[in-house]
């Protein structure tokens, strides 16, 4: 099993561009999450889904938008790229939520790292 | 906003010193994950705590989860240069939302 894959590994986008970061999981995970870190800072949820068609938003969702269409597949949409986006990005997925989102192992990918010039 | 803030927010120690992190949320938790991150690279799971007051070991590693479920604290023992590395604790909190604290970054020197 590759785990959980992201694309593309880095990326630099002037302000006002739109890109695509993509998450696949060949796990058959439910649940799916994408988080940003900061420098130096903690992971903040920005959108989680429990299952295919389902998404909700986390604590920082705006300028992002996300889809569920499949299990495995949960891309995360960048419409109007800011400087305030410059961040890593992780995704992550989960078997279940036995107590709600974010209560199972998260097997996290490796990161976006996306820069905002 | 909720927020859980982990304390210290840097620790250097020396090879064989002892370690803890404290994590502490405004709010109750339903439950308390550890995750351990290494330079460049991305959060890895240790543990879940669900209970009040719930304590569990791993080798060098104990976990606590607080009484209250707010706090929770993460010691090493005998820390080897394999513990390098930040910690983060996470936890789900108020309206149904998933927070992770602020991290500990672990600085071993052998």
């Amino acid at each position: 099993n590759a785990g959980v894959t992201q694309t593309p590994k880095f990326r630099i986008l002037k302000i006002g561009q739109s890109m695509t970061l993509q998450c696949t999981q060949d796990m058959n995970h439910n649940y799916m999450y994408w988080y940003r870190q900061d420098p130096g800072m903690g992971l903040k949820l920005i959108y989680y889904s429990v299952g295919a068609g389902i998404t909700d938003k986390g604590e920082v969702p705006n300028g992002y938008n996300v889809s569920r269409s499949t299990t495995e597949d949960f891309p995360l949409r960048l419409e109007l790229a800011a400087p305030s986006q410059t961040s890593v990005y992780f995704c992550a997925s989960s078997y279940s939520g036995l107590h709600g989102v974010g209560t199972d192992t998260q097997y996290f990918g490796p990161g976006t790292r996306l820069t905002v010039l | 906003g909720q927020q859980v803030m982990q304390i210290p927010q840097y620790q250097h120690v020396q090879e064989g010193e002892d370690f803890t992190t404290y994590c502490n949320s405004s709010t109750t938790l339903s439950n308390i994950q550890w995750y351990k991150q290494r330079p460049g690279g991305h959060p890895v799971f240790l543990i879940q705590l669900v209970k009040s007051g719930e304590v569990k070991k791993q080798k060098r590693l104990t976990f606590q989860f607080g009484e209250a479920k707010k706090n929770s604290s993460l010691h090493i023992t005998a820390t080897q240069t394999t513990d390098v590395g930040t910690y983060f604790c996470a936890g789900l909190g108020t309206g149904n939302q998933f927070y992770f604290g602020t991290g500990t970054s672990l600085t071993v020197i052998p």
